[in-house]
């Protein structure tokens, strides 16, 4: 079955700084791999996916995510922390099974930028 | 081009009653999905409809039930509301014809007493 782990709870950054989101996955094939974040009592937005390609993918908001195939792993980077990305932040794996597709979300990561 | 809209933001409703929540969907996309996200949870799938059938559903019991409407609107029925049924009901739009990519409702935020 197809799933997606964040490790991390939650995760603290000075603004300013480099900030990494971490997501495993584990998929029978080709991983369709989704980034959303949510702001508090809102839905989710997209930031970026991986469908195929280069293994760095750029989105929105200066966020880009590094897709490994070898670890498995899916991390969400920005090079800049700013104390507006503090939200909740989710992975997600494309599962295409018998049940026309669906979004498998890992548990979230709540990420807090302080001044 | 407009986003997924959903009705009413929030709600509080009575063990025992009915629910129905609804979603107009992103301007050219034919598919729409529910997911259900319990507070400190990741979303959960409930079901998809595209051409007005239901083509998917997680493990949710016959209790949550849907419709897809021509114009690729939707709405979410739960019967029998439990306490457990208080979260976030969150719609998503998409379409078969472009890259896989999901659009998101604001949510409903529904709570049982």
């Amino acid at each position: 079955a197809q799933s997606v782990a964040q490790p991390e709870d939650q995760v603290n950054v000075a603004e300013g700084n480099p900030l990494t989101v971490k997501c495993t996955y584990s998929v029978s094939g080709n991983p369709y791999l989704f980034w959303y974040v949510q702001y508090p009592n809102r839905g989710l937005q997209f930031l970026l996916k991986y469908i195929t390609g280069d293994n760095l993918v750029k989105g929105s908001y200066g966020f880009e995510a590094e897709f490994n195939k070898s670890q498995t792993s899916f991390h969400l980077k920005k090079p800049s922390a700013l104390v507006s990305d503090s939200a909740l932040y989710f992975c997600a794996v494309r599962d295409f099974g018998n049940q026309g597709g669906k979004l498998i979300f890992g548990q979230g990561t709540e990420l807090s930028v302080k001044p | 081009e407009t986003g997924v809209t959903q009705s009413p933001t929030h709600l509080i409703k009575t063990r025992g009653q009915q629910v129905t929540l609804r979603c107009s969907s992103q301007s050219g996309h034919n598919t729409v999905s529910w997911y259900q996200q319990a507070l400190g949870q990741g979303p959960q799938f409930i079901f998809q409809y595209y051409r007005e059938e239901e083509n998917g559903r997680g493990n949710f019991p016959p209790r949550f039930s849907g419709l897809q409407f021509p114009n690729y609107s939707s709405e979410l029925n739960v019967n029998a509301l439990e306490l457990d049924d208080s979260a976030l009901y969150l719609c998503a739009s998409s379409s078969t014809r472009t890259t896989y990519g999901y659009t998101f409702g604001s949510g409903t935020r529904l709570t049982v007493v």
